[in-house]
């Protein structure tokens, strides 16, 4: 059981470049969300779903985009990156938006320069 | 917003000792949790609590949600190497937020 899956690892990217971060989940998991974590700031809230079809915005959603059309997959972009994007992000998914625990893939490491 | 104050921003402390720390908040939450996270990885949970006044323990842990519903604390007895890390507490409605964290260093 992968649980939820994060690619890449890390990544390099040149202010103005675009990209996309993975995130896959195999527990069918209704709840998917991304954070991104800053030194002393703890993980604060991009966008999450609540399901298949819906996204939401969370604190922090300029210069992302999500989309859902699977249960699985959450990906995230990055249309184009600025160095204040320079951070860890986080996937993580549970089996409703309700009291449910979140799980959380092992994070991507991303550095615009 | 919904923004969560955890203290203490960090601790030093000799193994053995028992830590306490936690979590406020100027709203209401449904649900507590507390994480732990280690370097290069996504947090884990720790405990979840879903009930204003419940109090619960795993292991050496225990933790309560407040019965205003607007705090949590979480104890750690006789610290070991181990515990060594970041906790973060969360609440939960229909997203999750995050405090900024408490940086645990063990001394052996």
């Amino acid at each position: 059981n992968a649980g939820v899956t994060q690619t890449p690892k890390f990544q390099v990217l040149k202010t103005g470049q675009s990209m996309t971060l993975q995130c896959a989940q195999d527990m069918n998991h209704e709840y998917m969300s991304w954070y991104r974590q800053d030194p002393g700031m703890g993980l604060r809230l991009i966008h999450y779903s609540v399901g298949a079809g819906i996204t939401d915005q969370g604190e922090v959603p300029n210069g992302y985009n999500v989309s859902r059309s699977t249960t699985e997959d959450f990906p995230l972009r990055l249309l184009s990156a600025a160095p204040s994007q320079t951070s860890v992000y986080f996937c993580a998914s549970s089996y409703s938006g309700g009291g449910s625990p979140l799980h959380f893939g092992n994070g991507t490491r991303l550095t615009v320069t | 917003g919904q923004q969560l104050n955890q203290s203490p921003q960090s601790m030093f402390i000799q193994e053995g000792e028992d830590v306490s720390m936690n979590c406020t908040s100027s709203s209401i939450f449904n649900t507590w949790l507390w994480y732990k996270q280690e370097p290069g990885e996504g947090p884990v949970l720790l405990i979840a609590l879903y009930k204003a006044g419940e109090l619960t323990s795993n292991g050496r842990l225990t933790a309560q949600f407040g019965i205003t519903r607007k705090d949590s604390f979480l104890n750690i007895s006789a610290s070991i190497p181990s515990d060594v890390g970041i906790y973060f507490c969360a609440g939960r409605n229909n997203d999750m937020r995050f405090g900024a964290g408490t940086r645990l260093t063990v001394k052996p």
